[in-house]
């Protein structure tokens, strides 16, 4: 059961375009969001995270946007550079000492010279 | 993330085979994942594991075992390896109770024949 849903499955973009992929939750108990950023023959590493008591949050070029209500949470890339090419994967955490993360199905990116 | 190896990093086997993954940590982290990366599937729990004598299933441990040897090592086992096992597999660790981000390994592609 993809209790969080990601797209878009692909993504192009222009160098010095905004990237957004979005993701969807369906329970209300989750209350971690991370993205992970993946490069091939890589493990994923952490690239930002939100937890649902604010509605956005921003380290450089990447932002996430929460709607709790909405139960959806999204990554913008802005000024995207072909070196953001990777998969971006959302997840969701459950608050409770387990911190297990249910992934998205990951969206490739790839950003035109 | 060098703090986080797997091996081996590739393994080509055959059908009704064990096979033992293995994932060693440097960062002194005492939580460790096991996850299997599928395409269009994302990353999905098999075990983890918040020290030597805690381990837990996760949304997949059909058909996986594991063992933690020691804080710094998290062993995943396939007893008699079937094709529909061939994934991407990656080991995490989290240093509990109270951090969020969760460190992967480089991977171990696994095909089973």
């Amino acid at each position: 059961q993809q209790q969080v849903k990601q797209s878009p499955q692909s993504l192009i973009v222009q160098k010095g375009g905004i990237s957004i992929i979005n993701c969807a939750y369906e329970n209300t108990a989750f209350d971690y969001f991370p993205w992970y950023q993946q490069f091939p023959g890589k493990g994923p590493a952490l690239l930002i995270a939100i937890r649902p008591d604010v509605s956005e949050k921003k380290e450089g070029r990447f932002t996430i946007s929460f709607n709790k209500s909405a139960k959806q949470f999204s990554l913008h890339i802005m000024d995207s550079q072909p070196g953001d090419s990777a998969t971006y994967f959302c997840a969701a955490s459950y608050g409770d000492s387990s911190y297990k993360l249910i992934f998205g199905s990951g969206t490739r990116l790839l950003v035109r010279p | 993330d060098a703090d986080v190896t797997q091996t081996p990093r590739n393994r080509i086997t055959k059908t009704g085979k064990r096979i033992m993954l293995e994932c060693s940590q440097t960062k002194g982290h005492d939580r460790m994942y096991w996850y299997r990366q599928d395409p269009g599937l994302g990353l999905q729990l098999i075990y983890y594991s918040f020290d030597v004598k805690d381990i837990n299933k996760g949304e997949i441990s059909d058909g996986y075992s594991v063992s933690r040897q020691a804080q710094a090592k998290f062993s995943l086992s396939l007893e008699s390896a079937i094709p529909n096992q061939t994934a991407l597999y990656f080991c995490a660790t989290r240093q509990g109770p109270d951090t969020d981000t969760q460190y992967f390994g480089p991977g171990t592609r696994l095909t089973v024949l």
